[in-house]
């Protein structure tokens, strides 16, 4: 099994550009996750799916916009990039509805960088 | 909302001793108490988890402490290796339809 998948790993894109982050996981689980990770500023939640129809906002939102595609995929857009977006974004999934009840299980990671 | 301190930001250790990593949270409500290792390159990956009910729990070479009257916990790496070299994160929720809050992350060093 390969647990959680992240495309791509590595983008560099410029201010006003939009791009999707694609993640996939082949354990089954119910909710999936997109969090980013930057210096100092340990791991945020952007958007989170208890389940597949339901999409829900997280810590830090704003700019970006998701899609829970089927119960495997989950993917994380940038309408229009801007340089506070840079950052690693991870995706992850659970077997529970929310954060904070049951184990993550985290993708590799998408190294963005916005010019 | 939950906020949740980390300390220290970094810590170097030798081979063979023993690493403290500490967490303060602010939401008295809050129940749950995982701990993640992220390894250079990778996502992290929980290592052991606490729940309130609890005040410590053991799991061969590491450990996690908790204190609820003063709101902190602490994971707790004895005979440290190599491998133990990573960045560390603390997190705290309420669960149910709360959020998972990280601290800000622990780059920990084994110095062989």
């Amino acid at each position: 099994n390969a647990g959680v998948t992240q495309t791509p790993k590595f983008q560099v894109l410029k201010t006003g550009q939009s791009m999707t982050l694609q993640c996939a996981q082949d354990m089954n689980h119910n909710s999936m996750y997109w969090y980013r990770q930057d210096p100092g500023m340990g791991l945020r939640l952007i958007y989170y799916s208890a389940s597949e129809g339901t999409t829900d906002k997280g810590e830090v939102p704003n700019g970006y916009n998701v899609s829970r595609l089927n119960k495997r995929e989950f993917s994380l857009r940038l309408e229009s990039a801007a340089p506070s977006q840079t950052s690693v974004y991870f995706c992850a999934s659970s077997e529970r509805g929310t954060p904070g009840t049951g184990e993550l299980f985290f993708g590799e990671g998408s190294r963005l960088t916005v010019l | 909302g939950e906020n949740v301190e980390q300390h220290p930001s970094t810590l170097s250790v030798q081979e063979g001793d023993s690493a403290v990593i500490k967490c303060t949270y602010s939401d008295s409500a809050s129940n749950y108490f995982p701990w993640y290792k992220q390894e250079l390159g990778k996502g992290p990956q929980l290592i052991i988890d606490i729940r309130s009910n609890v005040g410590e729990k053991k799991d061969q070479r590491i450990a996690v402490t908790l204190n609820k009257t003063a709101k902190h916990f602490s994971l707790h790496i004895t005979e440290t290796q190599p491998e133990d070299s990573a960045v560390y994160f603390c997190a705290a929720s309420k669960g149910g339809a709360q959020k998972l809050v990280f601290g800000q992350g622990t780059r920990l060093t084994i110095n062989p």
